[in-house]
């Protein structure tokens, strides 16, 4: 049963630090996308990747936030550093065809 | 540009009472449409998915939605809802580029009283 797996589920961190996400996106997917949901602002795209390389990082902050490629198996999202309103939960989702998006179970970040 | 609403941040039905939520489209041409479900503390599944073939299309969890182009709709229906169906609902359109994009709607709760 392919899925998109994420790391951590959860993250509590003080303000001002370093904080990584990791995404697995499904094996053969070769979109990967990057998501944040709130209460107040839904859910909103921060960035997405075709085959690797980075299409549109639009929706990111860029001067705290980057999200990365090394390879076809994983893509990161960074925060550096980290402010309280940062807290939100961090979804990856991936797809290949007829722009189905496969979600992973999200990282909940709490920035204190 | 492509955009979806809503209608109705809240619905709330009885067991074993049809659920119908809600969802408008604006597309300049024909778009892929998509309902997603998100439970508690987990992340969104897919529902179902209109992709320009039959209208009326089946998903999980006897879920399914009709695409109208005249109306510009594509309403999720149940016959008779079950508790476990209280969740979160999505409608989302694809951005009819190469990009893949998803256009989310602002979300529906729905609250299954027994």
């Amino acid at each position: 049963d392919a899925r998109v797996t994420q790391t951590p589920r959860d993250k509590v961190t003080e303000m001002g630090q370093e904080v990584t996400m990791r995404c697995q996106p499904i094996l053969g997917h070769n979109t990967v996308f990057w998501y944040r949901q709130t209460m107040m602002q839904g859910l909103e795209l921060l960035a997405y990747f075709r085959n690797r390389a980075p299409l549109d990082d639009s929706g990111m902050p860029k001067d705290r936030f980057s999200a990365e490629m090394p390879d076809a198996t994983l893509a990161t999202l960074k925060i550096q550093p980290s402010e309280p309103r940062d807290s939100a939960v961090y979804f990856c989702a991936s797809g290949s065809l007829d722009a189905e998006q496969f979600f992973g179970p999200g990282t909940r970040l709490t920035v204190l | 540009a492509q955009s979806v609403t809503q209608l109705g941040s809240h619905v709330s039905v009885s067991e074993g009472a049809l659920v119908l939520l809600r969802c408008n489209y604006s597309s300049s041409v024909p778009p892929y449409l998509f309902w997603y479900v998100q439970y508690p503390n987990q992340g969104l599944q897919l529902l179902l998915k209109y992709t320009s073939a039959a209208t009326l299309v089946k998903g999980i969890n006897g879920f399914e939605a009709e695409f109208k182009k005249s109306e510009t709709s594509f309403h999720l229906t149940k016959p008779s809802a079950h508790m476990s169906d209280a969740a979160e609902y999505f409608c989302a359109v694809s951005k009819m580029d190469s990009s893949y994009k998803l256009i989310f709607g602002s979300g529906t709760r729905l609250l299954v009283r027994p």
